[in-house]
């Protein structure tokens, strides 16, 4: 079945540093990939996403690139900002019938100043 | 309101009652899913629903676990006869048809604590 590895947390960074949490994902098919960010107090929301192969997904300064020779999409900021403090989640979307997203344990960011 | 909305925002239940969880998701979406969170772990898929065709509850843990959409709209997550390890945050979202676009709506959830 579909599954995604994360980058276990929690990552603790000053303020201008760079930015990696790892994602790796094992599917069938093609799926679609996609960060989601949940800022403390508040719902899950869309950062950003790749459709296919070598898609470069990016959103308020993050990035992240879709490597199907190997399964993964880093997502990667080259200066974080106390606000980037939040959960990030990556997830991938089911093919066929598996209308649903897959999605990761999730890695706490905390951007100090 | 203009997102997904959910009721209570915290639950608080002793162990073997019925819990109830409500989801009103944004006006027009035709999907409608429930995940759980629970700590230190990511979301796990409970059930979907699209429009009026039969819902995907492969994610359901148990039989304890239901959950209806009445009138494409309004959605209810009811878990019987709670246990502890049910205690969890309990997220809805919508999202127009093609989830492969990734355009999920969140709620910011439902905590339930069981006791």
């Amino acid at each position: 079945g579909n599954s995604v590895t994360q980058m276990e947390g929690p990552v603790t960074l000053s303020e201008e540093a760079f930015l990696t949490i790892n994602c790796t994902y094992t599917a069938t098919g093609y799926p679609s990939l996609f960060w989601y960010v949940q800022y403390p107090g508040e719902g899950l929301q869309l950062l950003l996403k790749a459709t296919k192969a070598d898609d470069k997904g990016s959103n308020k300064g993050f990035e992240a690139t879709y490597r199907k020779e190997t399964t993964s999409f880093h997502l990667e900021k080259g200066s974080v900002q106390v606000s980037d403090s939040a959960v990030y989640f990556c997830a991938l979307s089911g093919s066929g019938s598996a209308r649903q997203l897959t999605f990761g344990s999730g890695t706490q960011l905390t951007v100090l100043p | 309101g203009a997102g997904v909305s959910q009721s209570p925002s915290n639950k608080v239940t002793e162990k073997g009652k019925d819990v109830e969880l409500r989801c009103d998701p944004i006006s027009g979406h035709t999907a409608l899913y429930w995940y759980r969170q629970s700590l230190g772990q990511g979301l796990e898929f409970l059930i979907y629903f699209q429009g009026n065709s039969a819902p995907d509850k492969s994610g359901l843990p148990s039989d304890r676990f239901s959950a209806e959409r009445t009138g494409g709209s309004v959605s209810t997550l009811t878990i019987q006869r709670t246990q502890q390890e049910d205690s969890a945050v309990y997220l809805c979202a919508s999202s127009f048809a093609r989830v492969e676009l990734g355009e999920l709506f969140f709620g910011e959830g439902s905590r339930l604590t069981v006791l």
